[in-house]
């Protein structure tokens, strides 16, 4: 069974940092593309960024430049590096496996809450 | 104001057929594949659709998915009170290099 386990969320102020982990098991990690995509409360879904098994990765405009995604295949493990964070970057965050090509998720976290408060 | 555009709501009785639109543009809708996913108040979202069309194991025939041009749809037959959650659409958007979503449809079953 596919399992994704998010962890590292809390209350950070304004302009502060934090690390989100994302534990894979269940289904062979390094052969797989991962995302990132959060929801601020009662808000839709919004991409965070992906990163390819090897080389591509990919930001949202919105976090560009203060976000930094990683993984470590022999801990089965993805990363989200969150620097110079801001009120807007509240959100549960979710950690998705990408089904394919074209980047969809078909097998997410429970997601992790980030809230960005003084 | 999101890239892919959704109706904010839709609505249908049980046992009807209601269907969910999204609009693009061939940066993203036109050229590339769409998935669709469910959100209930408060879990995690699930895949619907994948590839326009495709359904993942588990996913009943009920849901279908379809593609023209720049707008893909989410078709749902036989409405249950039990579809009532939050759809979302996405895609990759090739002039951004980044996966858009669309803003979400709440859809009620009446």
């Amino acid at each position: 069974e596919v399992q994704l386990v998010e962890s590292g969320g809390g209350l950070v102020k304004p302009g502060g940092s934090l690390r989100l982990s994302c534990a894979a098991s269940g289904f062979t990690f390094s052969s797989y593309n991962m995302n990132w995509v959060r929801q601020a409360p009662g808000k839709g879904l919004e991409w965070v960024s992906s990163i390819a098994l090897h080389t591509y990765i990919y930001y949202a405009d919105s976090v560009k430049g203060r976000f930094t995604v990683s993984r470590d295949n022999a801990k089965n493990s993805l990363y989200l590096q969150m620097n110079n964070l801001r009120a807007e970057d509240t959100a549960v965050y979710y950690c998705a496996r990408a089904g394919g090509s074209t980047w969809f998720s078909d097998h997410w976290g429970q997601g992790t809450l980030v809230t960005v408060s003084s | 104001q999101s890239v892919l555009t959704q109706p904010p709501s839709v609505s249908a009785a049980p046992r009807q057929k209601v269907t969910i639109s999204c609009s693009g543009s061939s940066s993203n809708i036109g050229n590339h594949y769409v998935s669709w996913y469910q959100q209930f108040p408060g879990t995690t979202p699930k895949l619907l659709i994948y590839d326009d069309n495709e359904r993942p194991s588990g996913i009943p025939d009920r849901f279908s998915g379809s593609k023209s041009d720049t707008s893909a749809t989410l078709g749902i037959t036989g409405l249950q009170t039990g579809d009532e959650a939050d759809y979302y659409c996405a895609t990759w958007d090739s002039r951004l290099s980044a996966v858009v979503f669309g803003g979400g449809t709440k859809l009620t079953v009446l």
